[in-house]
């Protein structure tokens, strides 16, 4: 099933924060999030395996949070470079290598 | 490596047109998936492959498409015929067969149905 990600859009000016959340009504078995710039082909950022671990990409990280099934994305002091739309794809337990499935995304605009 | 690499770039083609779509995921990849990206729907996936075998072609649309892999290095999706409601743009992507490893994206094929 698809994750909802919410917000859809938002709108930052270079400097300020925002969190991005990713939500599945089953128990997810891993996160990866990955960022699209218009035009071109979406990037991987990280994968989050366990419940409640911490992965961090430069001033991006992300939690996992197993028991409530949802995942947040977290951009810290956001730079114009951070616009674009964030996906998180999804997978289930013991899935093995399947497919991920991806929520609609979050369209970032980081404004000067 | 290069990638994986999509060709063609861009596709327009006429409604009731044959038309395929390439893709050549990274070298070592065993996991091939095929992609397709609207405003309204984000990101499907339409059908993937493990080892060149298609295991879940259940999100292909209709009988008008069709995906193939003859060989680890090359997969093509086939629309025939054609309609508007197909323009996408259409992504391909591999991964190792290691579990939870990154899947990389190819720079995907913008169709476009008139």
């Amino acid at each position: 099933q698809q994750p909802v990600q919410s917000p859809q859009a938002v709108i930052l000016r270079e400097g300020e924060d925002a969190v991005i959340n990713c939500s599945s009504s089953k128990a997810l078995y891993s996160v990866h999030w990955y960022r699209q710039k218009h035009g071109e082909a979406p990037v991987f950022l990280m994968i989050l395996l366990k419940g409640g671990e911490q992965k961090g990409h430069e001033k991006i990280s992300a939690s996992f949070n197993e028991k409530k099934q949802q995942s947040s994305l977290y951009l810290t002091a956001s730079q114009l470079s951070y616009s674009g739309t964030y996906f998180c794809g999804t997978k289930d337990w013991n899935s093995g290598n399947t497919p991920l499935v991806f929520g609609k995304g979050t369209r970032l605009s980081v404004i000067a | 490596d290069a990638g994986v690499i999509q060709s063609p770039r861009h596709e327009v083609t006429e409604m009731g047109q044959e038309v395929t779509l390439r893709c050549k995921p990274i070298s070592g990849h065993n996991s091939l998936f095929w992609y397709r990206q609207t405003m309204m729907r984000g990101l499907e996936l339409l059908i993937y492959f493990n080892n060149n075998v298609p295991i879940d072609d259940s999100g292909m649309p209709e009988d008008r498409f069709s995906a193939k892999m003859p060989n680890a290095s090359f997969s093509t999706l086939k629309i025939q015929p054609s309609e508007p409601r197909d323009s996408a743009v259409y992504f391909c992507a591999s991964t190792s067969w290691r579990v939870n490893t990154e899947a990389f994206f190819g720079q995907g094929t913008r169709l476009t149905v008139v």
